[in-house]
C-alpha cells in the first residue's frame, strides 16, 4: 500500500505570507495527486487535481506541482479565507490514500 | 444541482451492523463511480472505499481497514448508494461521507458512533 506523508502538520503563517505544504508518497504515483481544503465542520473542497490543475473557481494564488513521490501545494499570498486544513490524495492505486493533513493557523 | 445526501448514521454497539445510504441528484449518477470517505472526530480522512460503475461491472475496492466487513453497493434504479457495515468496532466511529468520482462533489456526511 503506499503511504502519503505529509509536512508539516500544522503550521501558523500571516496574512500575506507564501505558504509551501509538502506530501510525499511512498512509492511513484505519477501525478495521480488531488489537493483538498477542509475547514472546521465543513466537507472536504477539491483544489487541485493532476497534481497540477487547478480546479475551476478556485484562486490563483493556490498551485500544485509535483510528479512521481514528491508534491508541494503553494498558497501564493495567505488571505484570512485560507486557514483550514490541506490534505493530498493519492489515487493512482488501490487503496487509495490521504496524507494525515496539514493544518495552517494564523499567527 | 449536484446532490449527495447520506443517511442511516446513529449508535451501534461493538460487534453491531448498520446500513448507510447515499441519495443522489442532480446528475446521471449510473455514469459514475462513487466513494466513501470516513473521518474519525478531530482526524484526517480515511479512503474507505469505491463501486465502480455498470459499464465496470459494479466491481468494488475497499481499503485494509474494512476489507471483509464493509459492503458497497449500489441502485441505479434509485440513483442510491450503500454502505453495509458489519462487526463494526469501535474504531469505525466516525462521519462516514459520500463523494462522486473524482471527488467534486461531496454529502454533508452521517455520523456513526460504535459504542457499549
Amino acid at each position: 500500500d503506499i503511504q502519503m506523508t505529509q509536512s508539516p502538520s500544522a503550521m501558523s503563517a500571516s496574512v500575506g505570507d507564501r505558504v509551501t505544504i509538502s506530501c510525499r508518497a511512498s512509492q511513484g504515483i505519477s501525478n495521480n495527486l488531488i489537493w483538498f481544503q477542509q475547514k472546521p465542520g465543513k466537507v472536504p473542497k477539491r483544489l487541485i487535481s493532476a497534481a497540477s490543475t487547478l480546479e475551476r473557481g478556485v484562486p490563483s494564488r493556490f498551485s500544485g506541482s509535483g510528479s512521481g513521490t514528491e508534491f508541494t501545494l503553494t498558497i501564493g499570498s495567505l488571505q484570512p479565507e485560507d486557514f483550514a486544513t490541506y490534505y493530498c490524495l493519492q489515487h493512482n492505486s488501490y487503496p487509495y490514500s490521504f496524507g494525515q493533513g496539514t493544518k495552517l493557523e494564523i499567527k | 444541482e449536484v446532490q449527495l445526501v447520506e443517511s442511516g448514521g446513529g449508535l451501534v454497539q461493538p460487534g453491531g451492523s448498520l446500513r448507510l445510504s447515499c441519495a443522489a441528484s442532480g446528475f446521471t449518477f449510473s455514469d459514475y463511480y462513487m466513494d466513501w470517505v470516513r473521518q474519525a472526530p478531530g482526524k484526517g480522512l480515511e479512503w474507505v472505499g469505491r463501486i465502480r460503475n455498470k459499464a465496470n461491472s459494479y466491481t468494488t475496492e475497499y481499503a485494509a481497514s474494512v476489507k471483509g466487513r464493509f459492503t458497497i453497493s449500489r441502485d441505479d434504479s434509485k440513483n442510491s448508494l450503500y454502505l453495509q457495515m458489519n462487526s463494526l468496532k469501535t474504531e469505525d466511529t466516525a462521519l462516514y461521507y459520500c463523494t462522486r468520482v473524482p471527488f467534486d462533489y461531496w454529502g454533508q456526511g452521517t455520523l456513526v458512533t460504535v459504542s457499549s
